[in-house]
């Protein structure tokens, strides 16, 4: 158990819908990671969020959004969904924001869009 | 260009021997660090090993050892004595910094089956 809870670990909707994910990091952890897994595109790396603050943006389209709480916890809204999204969706956390920080992985949120 | 590069999709391995992993990575920032996770099948994201651009030795985690070639710019996983619970995919990434934080890069992944 990697200390990661991720909400709801299935979700099964429709093209056009909005979905939302949640993330509570790892005890203490101030750092917040969502990564896209798909089949055809791997682990990508969508953003990175510190004590609420957003910090790195890698490749996560206009259509996501994220943001963290007060509270640490996060949440990855997509919307307009489309075939394409349907992903293995990850949250990571680590303590800060080091380099040599490894994260450590919630277990995913499979979206399946139908 | 690809940041990170796992050129074997797949690897085989009799139980109780030692398998090497490959790893390259692309970076032009002095400052950076990888990382092994392997991703068995049920799904979880489990952290390996960790190298900073800046050690001098080669990190080592218990049957886990990462062969850094700094001028190779390679990061090859070794696992010595392997088990069947090693079977799973094997995910090298790299973390480089940006302006406010830091940008992540996975590789595509190798499959490992160590065989009975």
């Amino acid at each position: 158990d990697s200390g990661v809870t991720q909400t709801p670990k299935h979700l099964i909707t429709a093209t056009g819908q909005r979905v939302t994910l949640r993330c509570s990091p790892r005890s203490g952890d101030l750092s917040v990671y969502w990564y896209q897994q798909s089949l055809d595109q791997g682990l990508q790396f969508l953003i990175h969020y510190y004590n609420g603050e957003e910090r790195a943006k890698g490749n996560i389209l206009e259509r996501f959004s994220a943001q963290q709480f007060p509270d640490l916890h996060s949440e990855l809204n997509l919307s307009s969904l489309e075939l394409g999204d349907s992903a293995l969706y990850f949250c990571a956390s680590s303590p800060t924001g080091l380099l040599n920080q490894p994260q450590h992985f919630g277990d995913g949120t499979r979206l399946s869009i139908l | 260009a690809q940041k990170i590069t796992q050129t074997q999709p797949g690897m085989f391995v009799q139980e109780k021997e030692a398998v090497t992993l490959d790893c390259t990575y692309d970076t032009s920032d002095p400052s950076y660090g990888l990382f092994w996770y392997k991703q068995p099948s049920s799904g979880e994201m489990i952290f390996l090993i960790y190298q900073g651009s800046y050690d001098q030795q080669n990190a080592t985690e218990g049957r886990y050892s990462l062969n850094f070639q700094k001028a190779r710019k390679s990061a090859n996983l070794v696992i010595s004595a392997s088990q069947l619970g090693d079977s799973a995919m094997y995910f090298c990434a790299m973390r480089e910094p940006q302006n406010t934080g830091n940008q992540f890069y996975f590789g595509t992944g190798t499959s490992l089956t160590v065989i009975p």
